[in-house]
């Protein structure tokens, strides 16, 4: 079985710049889950989608950050305009839909803006 | 709020059990995690644990719960130089619609 996709690996930007993430998550799972990591810190959550709705993005700066899920498979999350804030990795994780089903996660983009 | 609190750092000689502790803070938590992070990759579920169980046993991991105290613990038996990594505790809060909160990590240094 596949694993969650994440493409860049790496990206370095600077500031002012927009950048994009892409995710492609396991096959048949609905439930699609962005998250970012400080330096030294857990995964905090950016968004969640169910199929193509977002059904919590309560934690995404809305003024720079947007992401979308338009067949409710593959997702992107959008950054524009990036701020010298924004470096971290960011990481997309799937799980099947059920409050107990497990998150499997992506390796991740590393975000450096200069 | 949900809080997850872990320690940052643990080192341990091959050979010996690594006990590695968590303390959380919302009681309606269904699901609690234990997931490895290896550098530059994503993290890997380990384990889980219901929170109507107090332990869970799977090979060289025990997971022990005390809910009463809110406080999980992942043991790791024969640590191996392979398990060097960072290990987070996350919580399945049911407060703000079922989401996961995770502690900062503890990093697990294995001396050979």
């Amino acid at each position: 079985e596949a694993g969650v996709v994440q493409s860049p690996r790496y990206k370095i930007i600077e500031k002012k710049q927009p950048v994009a993430f892409w995710c492609n998550p396991i096959s048949g799972h609905n439930t699609l889950y962005w998250y970012r990591q400080n330096l030294g810190q857990g995964p905090e959550l950016l968004i969640r989608y169910e199929n193509e709705e977002a059904v919590d993005d309560s934690q995404l700066p809305k003024d720079r950050f947007s992401a979308e899920r338009l067949k409710g498979v593959d997702s992107t999350l959008k950054i524009q305009p990036a701020e010298l804030g924004d470096s971290a990795v960011y990481l997309c994780a799937s799980s099947l839909e059920g409050d107990n089903q497990p998150q499997h996660f992506g390796d991740g983009t590393r975000l450096s803006i200069l | 709020g949900e809080d997850v609190e872990q320690s940052l750092f643990l080192s341990v000689r091959e050979g010996d059990s690594s006990v590695i502790n968590c303390t959380y803070t919302d009681s309606s938590s269904t699901y609690l995690y234990w997931y490895k992070q290896e550098p530059g990759a994503g993290l890997q579920l380990l384990t889980y644990i219901f929170s109507n169980m107090d332990m869970k046993q799977d090979q060289r991991l025990t997971v022990l719960l005390n809910k009463k105290d809110k406080h999980l613990s992942l043991r790791i038996a024969d640590t191996q130089t392979g398990d060097s990594a960072i290990y987070f505790c996350a919580e399945r809060a049911n407060t703000g619609g079922f989401k996961t909160i995770f502690g900062a990590g503890t990093r697990l240094f294995v001396k050979a």
